[in-house]
């Protein structure tokens, strides 16, 4: 089942904060942030792992409350290059490659 | 650099026409997948393989067909092409407790 992601979009001036966040109805093995630009593929931000573990490319800051099913995804005195769409993923199992689903997308709108 | 190469960019068929997409990667993941991204709609999953000789459908698998024949190499073969059948195509491949490398895209067109 699809994670649900809110807001849909946010707008969001440089220097601001803003929190995007991600929910399912199923128990999470692991929890995926990506980000594309326009006319992009998406690029991989950061996996949350049941038991706490986290990794990723950059030094994006991401929760995830396992009890409650979800992630958020904070993004922190925001900059123009942080525009896009973030996009969540996510896996019920460490075997369930064919059932990772991406949520539908939060618009994030940077402006000077 | 490493990553995932897809071919090509660009395609704009007839309908009926059939065609291969191409994507290859040179990171030795286990794990690749195709993914079709039309406005709204997010990013849906065509085909996907755990590896070599072992490939599964995904959510949209209907007039997609795909073969592994190698760790590298996850072609998707368009049957019979359809309007419907427009969209940004992704191939996209990861290894365990990491996330996915996308390739560049292919934007397809039939008409």
């Amino acid at each position: 089942q699809q994670p649900v992601q809110s807001p849909q979009a946010v707008i969001l001036r440089e220097g601001e904060d803003a929190v995007i966040n991600c929910s399912s109805s199923k128990a999470l093995y692991s929890v995926h942030w990506y980000r594309q630009k326009h006319g992009e593929a998406p690029v991989f931000l950061m996996i949350l792992l049941k038991g706490g573990e986290q990794k990723g490319h950059e030094k994006i800051s991401a929760s995830f409350n396992e009890k409650k099913q979800q992630s958020s995804l904070y993004l922190t005195a925001s900059q123009l290059s942080y525009s896009g769409t973030y996009f969540c993923g996510t896996e019920y199992s460490p075997d369930s490659w064919g059932k990772f689903q991406f949520g539908a997308g939060t618009q994030v709108v940077v402006t000077p | 650099n490493a990553g995932v190469t897809q071919t090509p960019k660009f395609q704009v068929l007839k309908t009926g026409q059939s065609m291969t997409l191409q994507c290859a990667q040179d990171m030795n993941h286990e794990y690749m997948s195709w993914y079709r991204q039309d406005p709204g709609m997010g990013l849906r999953l065509i085909h996907y393989s755990v590896g070599a000789g072992i490939t599964d459908q995904g959510e949209v698998p209907n007039g997609y067909n795909v073969s592994r024949s190698t760790t590298e190499d996850f072609p998707l073969r368009l049957l019979s092409a359809a309007p419907s059948q427009t969209s940004v195509y992704f191939c996209a491949s990861r290894s365990r407790s990491w996330g996915y490398t996308f390739g560049s895209g292919t934007r397809l067109t039939v008409v």
